[in-house]
């Protein structure tokens, strides 16, 4: 089993659409988690961190279900510009920084 | 003003050559990365320097040797190049190396091909 599972997508949606990606990791000692983006043959750039509590950024909710090893990002009124690939991310240990990243999935915003 | 820098972008070679990737960041953090992104996507970490001192080293061959001659700079040099090894790398750094919620800035990444 992967340690961080995601459907790779594409998920093709309309300007204005709601959608949500979800991610499950393997680690139950797992200790932080994000998501990052990442454009077609750029960088990957940080999202947001998703919190127990979940957490809002304008139109991104995070969410994290601890007991079921699952995480989630719902993007709200998408844009064009959210095109692009959403890299789901677990740090395993509360020490060093390593980050496991899953495969990613992909979403496709058209007019 | 450039975050984290990353030479050469694009890099073509013959197999069994031998290479180097240099990376720079201006952020002033302490700690670095080296990742593998290969043809699936999935993007693995390879190294990791605090301050200078090597923290992370997961099981890659070591034709595979990161450098850090001070804490800006992390270089990765790639001994007896295979095709295997073709795949974007990328640098990134974050300010410290613990506390698992300090956000790792990522550089632009090289492109190696080894034909």
């Amino acid at each position: 089993r992967k340690e961080v599972e995601q459907d790779p997508g594409p998920f093709n949606v309309p300007e204005g659409a709601t959608v949500a990606f979800n991610c499950t990791y393997s680690n139950s000692a797992s200790q932080s988690f994000f998501w990052y983006r990442q454009d077609c043959r750029k960088e990957p750039k940080l999202l947001m961190s998703v919190y127990s509590s979940g957490n809002e950024d304008g139109r991104f909710t995070a969410q994290l279900n601890r007991a079921s090893q699952y995480i989630s990002l719902l993007i709200r009124d998408s844009k064009l510009s959210d095109s692009a690939t959403y890299l789901c991310v677990v740090n395993p240990s509360g020490g060093y920084n390593k980050l496991i990243f899953g495969a990613g999935t992909r979403l496709a915003v058209h007019p | 003003d450039t975050a984290v820098s990353q030479t050469p972008k694009y890099l073509v070679t013959q197999m069994g050559n031998d290479k180097s990737i240099k990376c720079e960041q201006n952020l002033g953090h302490d700690t670095m990365y080296w990742y593998k992104q290969d043809s699936k996507k999935f993007l693995k970490i390879m190294f990791s320097y605090n301050n200078k001192e090597l923290i992370i080293n997961e099981t890659v061959p070591n034709r595979f040797s990161p450098k850090s001659p001070d804490k800006a700079h992390l270089n990765l040099h790639i001994n007896s190049l295979e095709l295997g090894d073709s795949a974007v790398y990328f640098c990134a750094s974050s300010q410290g190396m613990g506390g698992g919620q300090e956000t790792q800035y990522f550089g632009p990444g090289t492109r190696l091909l080894v034909l």
